[in-house]
């Protein structure tokens, strides 16, 4: 049964502290993305990750951090830097390769929120 | 900028009518459009794409168009079913920025039974 799961489902986060967002996929896709939906907004890009070892900065890095050990796992870290981190976050993954049909798959999401 | 724009935040339709989401953009590179429905507390799922070479696609009930002069796609629905009723995204990709998407803000669609 392939596909993208995301844990937890719901995330507290206390002032000044770091908290990690997993993703993970058996899918076999070489690319994999993490997005911020706010309420009324679209989905905006965090960072993704085209290949193994290698990441860059989506729109709204900026409090965010990833890594990408292994091709089926992108966790995404939110840092105490991240002053507004309340959101519906979420995971995609796709073929990548510089296709041009890029069809992401996304994963149920977390949803995180500040005590 | 936005260069994804869904301008209706929401849509009302009856059902067996048919339903049509609009989306506009502004950058001309764009050559691969998407749309993805999304339920609440979900991830969005893809529904059906279209590439810059084609004006239309048609996947079941859904059918999306492509005006690439007025930079404008939509999505139609026919018959427009209760289970149809969900948070509508548009998206957008080129190679220019590693086809990455570009989001549209979304329009929810309510289909009244």
């Amino acid at each position: 049964d392939g596909g993208i799961t995301q844990s937890p489902k719901y995330l507290f986060r206390k002032e000044g502290q770091n908290v990690t967002l997993s993703c993970e996929q058996n899918l076999n896709h070489d690319a994999m993305y993490w997005y911020r939906q706010d309420p009324g907004q679209g989905l905006r890009l965090i960072y993704y990750s085209q290949i193994v070892n290698d990441f860059q900065k989506g729109d709204i890095a900026e409090g965010y951090s990833v890594s990408r050990e292994k091709k089926e796992s992108f966790p995404l870290t939110v840092t105490s830097a991240q002053k507004n981190p309340t959101a519906f976050y979420l995971c995609a993954s796709s073929i990548g390769g510089g296709l041009a049909k890029n069809i992401q798959y996304f994963g149920a999401g977390t949803r995180l929120s500040v005590l | 900028d936005q260069q994804v724009k869904q301008n209706s935040p929401s849509l009302s339709v009856q059902e067996g009518r048919i339903s049509i989401l609009n989306c506009d953009y502004t950058n001309s590179m764009f050559d691969y459009f998407l749309w993805y429905k999304k339920y609440p507390a979900e991830g969005p799922t893809f529904l059906i794409s279209i590439s810059s070479i084609k004006d239309k696609n048609e996947d079941g009930r859904f059918t999306v168009f492509l005006n690439k002069s007025a930079k404008h796609l939509s999505l139609h629905i026919v018959p427009s079913q209760p289970g149809d009723s969900a948070v509508y995204f548009c998206a957008a990709s080129t190679m220019e920025y590693g086809n990455k998407l570009v989001f549209g803000a979304g329009t929810i669609l309510r289909v009244k039974s």
